[in-house]
């Protein structure tokens, strides 16, 4: 089973760091570990993804578990604009997601 | 921009109708992919292409579901004999190759009357 494990929400206040965690305890040795985030009538949008190590890009860290079956994807200070549905993904296979809201 | 495209974004059918969704992928990519959305899920994969092959389709994939990409440019989703749980968001997606980072359209929703 390829799913994934999120929360179903979180919430955060802005200007504060954000983490949302992953598991996905059944993972092969060769799957990357994506994460996307959607905003309402809009496709899915990248934000990150890894094998093993952890990442850094302009939008998010990603931290990955050393046995890899579980991941925390990090916004180092939310934003209003952060607010949306994350996908942590494996093997093209999307859960529900957790909707992260952002109070200001 | 050169984003995915997908035309239409909104299209509405009687039940029994075909449609055809159309995807035009961001140009260098190989990879073009197909989901499904429904109201408070995740998208659910449908099908893939690397360049012109059709090379993965899910089960939910039924016989009235048919997806091309002639020449491994644009490709089309059509839908034959239309149901009530068709309806949803169609979302198009591309890639480099495997493992990249996918590009997604803003879909086609369908509402069957």
């Amino acid at each position: 089973d390829a799913k994934t494990t999120q929360p179903n929400s979180m919430e955060s206040n802005e200007e504060e760091p954000v983490h949302l965690p992953c598991n996905h305890s059944t993972i092969s040795g060769t799957d990357y570990i994506h994460w996307y985030r959607q905003l309402p009538s809009q496709g899915p949008e990248y934000v990150i993804h890894g094998l093993t190590s952890n990442v850094n890009n302009r939008m998010a860290s990603l931290a990955i578990a050393e046995d890899r079956k579980s991941s925390t994807l990090i916004l180092h200070r939310a934003t209003l604009r952060d607010a949306a549905v994350y996908y942590c993904i494996r093997a093209l296979i999307f859960g529900k997601g957790t909707t992260l809201s952002v109070s200001s | 921009d050169t984003g995915v495209s997908q035309n239409p974004r909104h299209k509405i059918t009687k039940r029994g109708q075909n449609v055809t969704f159309r995807c035009d992928p961001i140009s260098e990519h190989n990879r073009l992919y197909w989901y499904r959305q429904t109201l408070g899920q995740g998208p659910e994969f449908l099908t893939y292409f690397q360049n012109e092959a059709q090379l993965e389709k899910s089960r939910l994939l039924s016989d009235r579901f048919s997806a091309e990409r002639p020449k491994g440019s644009f490709s089309t989703l059509e839908i034959q004999r239309t149901e009530q749980g068709d309806s949803a968001m169609y979302l198009c997606a591309s890639s480099f190759y495997s493992n990249q980072p996918q590009h997604f359209g803003d879909g086609t929703r369908l509402s069957i009357l």
